[in-house]
């Protein structure tokens, strides 16, 4: 299917494991980016991408890690899971085209670490 | 930093009426886009409306305009005619013209009443 796809769509994992969500798009768009959406902050973002190889830190980088080895995935791990991750995690991507870099999301992943 | 003010947690309006929700924003820079999107109960975010900051006139999308002074640093949301299909969470957001990270702001519940 063609757009930005999130997997899976909902998960329980324990504390201390580590979880995998999965983002892939289909428009080679060279930017990509996962935000957390908790109550009371809104979306926050944990890291972002500007094209494979190349990954940055967002605000709320720690206990996560990303890679982009392809232009249309970008992974996003948490090594060792903390109930303090317990959200609802959203990847977007967006052209590099500055005049028309609208950010296009996913369906979000809820995570729960119990 | 940049960051992003939503006063109003929650608003409420009677269908067919029109609404406003508020929005200021913080920055020292002189260009960058706000937007405003919608999160309906399926999670999904979807982008309602854009407006690029050099531009002085106010964006407008079918029933939706925005309020831009970019002297208050103000950029608030217009509904107009609502519709209960128009209930959902809205979050307004800035990105700076130097970068494609968006930084939200904590989001407005907004119910349509019939």
């Amino acid at each position: 299917d063609a757009g930005i796809t999130q997997s899976p769509r909902y998960k329980i994992t324990e504390t201390g494991r580590q979880v995998t969500l999965m983002c892939h798009q289909t428009w080679s768009h060279s930017y990509m980016f996962w935000y957390r959406q908790d109550l009371g902050h809104g979306l926050r973002l944990i890291y972002y991408s500007a094209a494979a190889d190349i990954t940055d830190k967002g605000e709320v980088p720690d206990g996560y890690v990303v890679s982009r080895s392809k232009t249309e995935n970008f992974p996003l791990t948490l090594e060792s899971a903390t109930r303090s991750q317990t959200s609802v995690y959203f990847c977007a991507s967006s052209d590099r085209d500055p005049g028309n870099n609208e950010q296009f999301f996913g369906p979000g992943t809820r995570l729960t670490v119990l | 930093a940049q960051t992003v003010t939503q006063s109003q947690p929650e608003m409420s309006v009677q269908e067919a009426e029109t609404v406003t929700l508020s929005c200021t924003y913080d920055t020292s820079e002189s260009d960058y886009y706000l937007f405003w999107y919608k999160q309906p109960p399926s999670r999904q975010m979807i982008l309602v409306i854009r407006q690029e900051a050099y531009k002085q006139q106010n964006a407008t999308e079918n029933r939706f305009s925005v309020n831009f002074q970019k002297a208050a640093k103000s950029f608030s949301l217009k509904i107009s005619d609502s519709q209960l299909g128009d209930a959902a969470m809205y979050f307004c957001a800035y990105r700076s013209a130097n970068t494609d990270k968006l930084i939200f702001g904590t989001g407005t519940r907004l119910q349509v009443f019939p």
